[in-house]
């Protein structure tokens, strides 16, 4: 079965203060892994996709890689604004386009 | 261009009423997905609609969940006999038309779903 782990549940960091979020997942063969921001009361906005081990993709303050394990969100200098849910999410291999989410992790990050 | 958009935002029922979500997926968009996130748990894959292909069911947690998908566009999630461990807020997505293997996975983007509270 196809499982996603985002660990901390939730962390709490300063403006300016850098950190990592991690996603470790199992699954049978990886076609897609995603990175989505829920904030309260609101769908998640999607922030990137990774296909292979090695990749890396880069938004603002935020940056996404990949290993065959694992994926990480780095936040570089976060603002209050960066504070949301931060939902990872698997899609495998063999027809089934349904995604595979983790609980999440609540960012806050305070002023 | 305009979103996914969901109606209601809101639902209060009763135990044992039916209820009906709406979806509106974004124009042009093939593929349509419902999920369920209820508190403290991961969003929960329900049901998936290709195209005129069969839909994939494999998530509806018991046969009193339906949903249909009308000329290939608007989507109706049904709940029949709602019960309180219904409560969740529902999630609908869409996503283009596949650009091949080649190219890869299809990013699915999402409404702001509806809260259903059953009392």
């Amino acid at each position: 079965e196809d499982q996603v782990t985002q660990s901390p549940e939730a962390l709490r960091l300063q403006e300016g203060e850098s950190s990592s979020l991690n996603c470790s997942y199992t699954v049978s063969g990886l076609r897609g892994l995603f990175w989505y921001r829920q904030d309260p009361g609101k769908g998640p906005e999607f922030l990137f996709t990774l296909y292979s081990a090695g990749e890396e993709k880069e938004k603002e303050r935020l940056k996404a890689t990949l290993t065959k394990k694992e994926s990480f969100l780095h936040i570089t200098a976060p603002k209050p604004e960066d504070s949301a849910t931060y939902l990872c999410a698997v899609q495998a291999e063999g027809g089934s386009e349904k995604l595979v989410f983790g609980k999440g992790m609540k960012l806050t990050v305070n002023p | 261009g305009a979103g996914v958009s969901q109606s209601p935002s809101n639902k209060v029922t009763e135990k044992g009423k039916d209820v009906e979500l709406r979806c509106d997926p974004i124009s042009g968009h093939t593929a349509l997905y419902w999920y369920r996130q209820s508190l403290g748990q991961g969003l929960e894959f329900l049901i998936y609609f290709q195209g005129n292909s069969a839909p994939d069911k494999s998530g509806l947690p018991s046969d009193r969940f339906s949903a249909e998908r009308t000329g290939g566009s608007v989507s109706t999630l049904t709940i029949q006999r709602t019960q309180q461990e219904d409560s969740a807020v529902y999630l609908c997505a869409s996503s283009p038309p596949s650009a091949g293997a080649l190219i890869g996975t299809d990013t699915q983007y999402f409404g702001p779903g509806t809260r259903l509270t059953v009392l």
